[in-house]
């Protein structure tokens, strides 16, 4: 139990245009989702916390409004990546965890490359 | 949450047993003791957590000192499949919660031949 499934698994997009990525959390309901980067050779840097029905929690130094969450079921949330620029090119993963003693379950991934 | 330190890489031979330590010597008392492994290219997986009791499943075991400042976790019989970094993590609250993860550097942990 406790998948979560990220779609798509890599993208290429051109510079200037704008991708989505979906995360779902396929057997359990998820008021919480977190979205992560990581840049080649780093560790997985927290984005933004994702609540459903309410608005995300960024961390610090992260654009809102080129980074924009949407969480509006429960088993749900979206990453849009707004005028996309070459320097967003990274890995983006996604988490979510059951209401029960467990684990953070972790989506495989989008690898984003912007051109 | 209370920061870790890990060793950057580590080797182990096929066959033989991985321990990866931990050092985590600000843990406060309700933080447990989190370990996940990332191998290239795919999304973190959970390995086990656990508080301050030694804990065991069918991936690892993870041992926690008395004290609670350190703990290694433990691959019985590494594979080559077990290549991968190998993040420990300490936090607040049990699984389920809203407490988010932060990952530090991690150990590169290369299993060979």
């Amino acid at each position: 139990g406790a998948v979560v499934s990220q779609h798509p698994s890599w993208v290429i997009c051109k510079s200037g245009t704008s991708v989505k990525i979906e995360c779902r959390s396929l057997d359990f309901q998820a008021t919480t989702m977190f979205w992560y980067r990581q840049f080649p050779k780093q560790s997985l840097m927290l984005m933004a916390t994702s609540n459903e029905g309410s608005k995300a929690t960024y961390e610090q130094g992260v654009e809102k409004d080129k980074f924009l969450i949407n969480h509006a079921s429960l088993t749900l949330s979206t990453l849009t990546v707004t005028s996309a620029h070459p320097e967003d090119s990274s890995f983006y993963i996604c988490s979510a965890s059951p209401d029960r003693d467990y684990g953070y379950t972790f989506g495989s991934g989008t690898r984003l490359t912007v051109v | 949450d209370a920061k870790t330190t890990q060793p950057p890489s580590m080797d182990c031979a096929e066959g033989r047993a991985a321990n990866l330590p931990c050092n985590h010597s600000t843990i406060s008392g309700n933080e447990y003791v989190y370990w996940y492994r990332q191998i290239h290219s795919q999304g973190p997986q959970y390995i086990i957590h656990g508080l301050k009791n030694n804990e065991t499943n069918e991936m690892a075991s993870l041992i926690i000192t008395e004290d609670r400042k350190s703990s290694t976790l433990i691959l019985p019989h590494a594979t080559l499949r077990d290549t991968a970094v190998y993040y420990c993590i300490v936090r607040v609250g049990r699984g389920g919660s809203n407490y988010k993860l932060t990952f530090g550097k991690g150990t590169l942990l290369t299993v060979n031949p």
